[in-house]
């Protein structure tokens, strides 16, 4: 079962433009994570924000992490048509469990 | 350039025909987890290992499905009978010591298509 579940399912912009994703969730959490797919590749790491964080950046990502909302939100700045993508977010819970994800927001940027 | 390596890339079969996917974790990487990807249920854990050891297959319908890692280097995912509905994307992931402390490294996955 998905913890995580992003919003919107589908995004597109124009190139230049800044995108955000948001991620909730339901249970308590050790840390959040950001993962890249290009169509017909793997998931790639993005980003991961622990839960006694806020905000953290990385190059054009700018990640925030709202514990008592149970949600996070991935901010791509100046877009480019090569961060067209699917975006997931990946909860790992307190203990010893795994990553959970959710269905992901497919992003497309047009040039 | 450490990665997790996968194959077979693209497999069509039969139905009721044996499936084995295998995936090579990166190396010092303890923990290996197997996830299958469609359209209708994105991501879903079916197994994972750490130290070679299961954790946790309740993700994995037992009669047909089977992991194992028969050593450090290789993980191994298993179907037996396939069936229509087992056609996905199945992703190989692995990662550092401590399943829930950091990235995890996926394979290009294995899109297996059953007729």
């Amino acid at each position: 079962s998905q913890q995580g579940e992003e919003d919107p399912q589908a995004l597109s912009i124009q190139e230049g433009e800044n995108a955000t994703m948001n991620c909730s969730y339901k249970t308590s959490i050790n840390n959040l994570q950001w993962y890249r797919q290009n169509s017909g590749r793997g998931l790639v790491h993005l980003i991961l924000i622990r839960s006694n964080e806020r905000e953290k950046h990385s190059g054009r990502l700018r990640v925030t992490l709202d514990t008592s909302k149970k949600s996070s939100s991935l901010l791509i700045t100046a877009s480019r048509a090569a961060d067209t993508a699917s975006y997931f977010c990946a909860t790992a819970q307190s203990g010893n469990t795994p990553l959970v994800f959710g269905k992901g927001t497919r992003l497309s940027v047009i040039a | 350039d450490a990665r997790v390596t996968q194959t077979p890339r693209h497999k069509v079969t039969e139905m009721g025909q044996e499936v084995t996917m295998r995936c090579q974790p990166i190396l010092g990487h303890n923990t290996v987890f197997w996830y299958r990807q469609t359209m209708m249920q994105g991501l879903e854990l079916l197994a994972y290992f750490r130290n070679r050891a299961p954790l946790d297959d309740s993700g994995m319908p037992k009669d047909r499905f089977s992991a194992e890692m028969p050593d450090a280097t290789l993980a191994t995912l298993k179907i037996q009978p396939s069936e229509p509905r087992d056609s996905a994307v199945y992703f190989c992931a692995s990662g550092l010591p401590g399943p829930n402390t950091g990235e995890l490294f996926f394979g290009e996955g294995s899109r297996l298509t059953v007729l």
